[in-house]
């Protein structure tokens, strides 16, 4: 049971674009979330969160937003840059009790100069 | 400070042997949770220690195994390995539960021959 899910595996952008990259969640009671960006041979790195109390968060060129009704929540990449080609992991979990982390299955970004 | 470090970094076995990985958390971090990605499958979460007693556990089979030492440093072990359990095998650590970001090491790489 995939209770996170990103359904693109892959996305392609111009240099300059903006980037979208989508998530999906089942559970409900998720009520934090998390994005992350690997590269190849590096573990990945945290890049934002949103609570669910929010429904947007925003760090330099990277804002996340949060749809609570839809389940679904978006990174946007403002403007691409060639540095951010890399895997994007989504990720949710529940701030009450000692709930695990839940990550996506990943979209791999890469931007064309 | 010291990020998180995985060892070893690359490591090859033969099926029905068993492995065991390491992870050193970053300082003064008490939960480390262990990851296993594979292609397509992104993040799948093996299981979660803090203070040295499980707090979760994702569905993977009693092969997968760890532990955590009074020092916060991690072990997982899989035992009678099977084809199927190449993969990247990646270590996080946080202060915490709640709204903490997890710090990922850079993994370690199993391939079964």
């Amino acid at each position: 049971d995939q209770q996170v899910k990103q359904n693109s595996p892959s996305l392609s952008v111009q240099e300059g674009r903006i980037s979208i990259l989508n998530c999906d969640y089942t559970n409900s009671m998720f009520d934090y979330f998390l994005w992350y960006k690997k590269y190849p041979a590096e573990g990945p790195t945290f890049l934002i969160s949103i609570s669910s109390i929010k429904d947007k968060n925003e760090d330099g060129r990277f804002t996340v937003f949060l749809n609570k009704s839809a389940k679904h929540l978006s990174l946007h990449i403002v403007p691409s840059q060639p540095g951010d080609s890399a895997v994007y992991f989504c990720a949710a979990t529940r701030t009450s009790g000692t709930y695990k982390y839940i990550f996506g299955t990943g979209t791999r970004l890469k931007v064309l100069a | 400070k010291a990020g998180v470090t995985q060892t070893p970094r690359y490591l090859i076995k033969t099926r029905g042997q068993q492995v065991t990985l390491s992870c050193s958390p970053i300082s003064g971090h008490r939960s480390v949770s262990w990851y296993q990605q594979t292609p397509g499958q992104g993040l799948q979460f093996l299981f979660e220690y803090f203070s040295e007693t499980q707090r979760n556990k994702g569905n993977f089979p009693g092969r997968f195994s760890g532990r955590q030492f009074s020092n916060s440093r991690s072990e997982m072990n899989v035992s009678t390995l099977e084809l199927g359990d190449s993969a990247l095998y990646l270590c996080a650590s946080s202060q915490d539960r709640g709204t903490g970001e997890l710090f990922f090491g850079e993994g370690s790489r199993l391939t079964v021959l």
